[in-house]
């Protein structure tokens, strides 16, 4: 079974600086992926971004980007210039192969952004 | 525009009686759809995964016969919770796997009184 964990629980930063959000997982299998989900407090999950296993190069969306360390088992997301709306629930979640719908989530991490 | 609809957003029912939730497939159809449930500020569990024209199939500890799933088209998945008590209000989103991502719905907030 696949596990994944967050062991930040809340974070806080200043309006336009950088924040990092950590998650580390457990699995053994290959062929998977890994995705950042924001939670606002409408409840809505927004996929920030996702990585597959396969791929070295660490995925980018504009102000977000993650460093991926697929020996360490490693997931963290940057986010740079942080902005106001920012300001949500932050979710790491694992999907197997294919079967990207059935997701393992993290714990999540709350994060703050001050003006 | 949304790819998924969840319905409804919001529910109160009293305690014993049942409740039905629609997740539907706006844009493409869905083989399997997956349903989530959500305590305050905790993270999303995996309840069912949702294959249509067959029967659900239920994660470890949750009650198949409490939480009855229907996938009887393409398009539409039902989660319906069945005599709900106070421990059943949660937060139930639904997720649909597309081709190259997972789409959420909106979630439905049930709280039984």
């Amino acid at each position: 079974a696949q596990t994944v964990t967050q062991s930040q629980p809340e974070m806080s930063v200043q309006e336009a600086e950088t924040v990092t959000l950590s998650c580390t997982y457990d699995t053994s299998e290959n062929n998977y992926y890994l995705f950042w989900y924001k939670q606002p407090p409408s409840r809505q999950m927004i996929l920030v971004i996702r990585q597959e296993a396969y791929k070295q190069q660490n995925a980018t969306e504009n102000r977000f980007s993650v460093n991926f360390q697929k020996a360490a088992k490693s997931f963290s997301l940057k986010i740079s210039d942080s902005q106001l709306g920012d300001t949500a629930m932050y979710f790491c979640a694992f999907g197997r192969g294919t079967s990207y719908g059935k997701l393992t989530f993290g714990q999540g991490t709350i994060l703050t952004v001050h003006p | 525009g949304a790819v998924v609809s969840q319905h409804p957003s919001r529910v109160i029912c009293k305690s014993g009686t049942s409740v039905k939730i629609e997740c539907r497939s706006l844009d493409f159809q869905a083989t399997t759809m997956f349903w989530y449930r959500q305590f305050p500020k905790q993270s999303l569990m995996l309840m069912a995964t949702s294959n249509e024209g067959s029967k659900a199939t239920y994660e470890q500890g949750v009650e198949k016969d409490k939480f009855l799933i229907n996938h009887a088209s393409l398009t539409l998945s039902t989660l319906t919770v069945t005599s709900a008590h106070p421990e059943d209000s949660s937060f139930y989103i639904c997720l649909i796997k597309g081709n190259t991502e997972a789409f959420f719905g909106q979630g439905t907030r049930l709280t039984v009184v």
